[in-house]
């Protein structure tokens, strides 16, 4: 079953506005991934937010994970157009070797 | 220059003739893993592999078989393909398993099965 669901499954922006998008997953997790993937492209990782961290930052990116809520957030700040991707996150379980990724966000930044 | 290397790119093939998909990485890495995506679907994890000569089962491996006879190479199996296994495929590894880091995908494998 899919651990992660994630929130908006489209989001269209203008250039230099935030975009949020949401995570959620349903058991317990070691980590919290995210990724990005440019249309059909291998997926490029983002960031790795471990159980027992809240926030991490990278760049314009920030991730906050609430394991009480069971629900993860990246935050792109001053979008580009380059930021056009589909965005996933991916549920690192306590059963080892498993990664399980939503459904992703595919975002559309406007020049 | 680090990467994960897939093999071929397109495959069009029919209905129950047997085909491989290579998957090879260059990064010493110990766990590799296939992955389908399918539209609506997100990424659904096919078969993993920590180490050599160890696997296991994800979501979806049903019609699938894997190897891990070499720490490089994870070749994904479709022993008799079927038209529900039309998908966009992907390969990938990390160091020591997705609890520690990131994976590493390959370009992708476009699956055709008619």
């Amino acid at each position: 079953s899919q651990q992660g669901e994630e929130d908006p499954q489209a989001l269209s922006i203008q250039e230099g506005e935030n975009a949020t998008m949401n995570c959620s997953y349903k058991t317990s997790i070691n980590n919290l991934q995210w990724y990005r993937q440019n249309s059909g492209r291998g997926l490029v990782h983002l960031i790795l937010i471990r159980s027992n961290e809240r926030e991490k930052h990278s760049g314009r990116l920030r991730v906050t994970l609430d394991t009480s809520k069971k629900s993860s957030s990246l935050l792109i700040t001053a979008s580009r157009a380059a930021d056009t991707a589909s965005y996933f996150c991916a549920a690192g379980g306590t059963s080892y070797g498993k990664l399980t990724f939503g459904q992703g966000t595919i975002l559309t930044v406007h020049p | 220059e680090a990467q994960v290397t897939q093999n071929p790119r397109y495959l069009i093939t029919v209905t129950g003739k047997k085909l491989t998909v290579t998957c090879s990485q260059n990064m010493n890495h110990e766990y590799m893993s296939w992955y389908r995506q399918d539209p609506g679907l997100g990424l659904r994890q096919i078969y993993y592999s920590m180490n050599v000569e160890v696997t296991d089962k994800g979501d979806v491996p049903e019609g699938y078989k894997v190897s891990r006879k070499e720490k490089r190479n994870f070749p994904l199996i479709l022993e008799s393909p079927s038209p529900n296994q039309t998908s966009l495929y992907f390969c990938a590894s990390t160091l020591s398993g997705p609890n520690n880091s990131p994976l590493h995908f390959g370009n992708g494998t476009r699956l055709t099965v008619t």
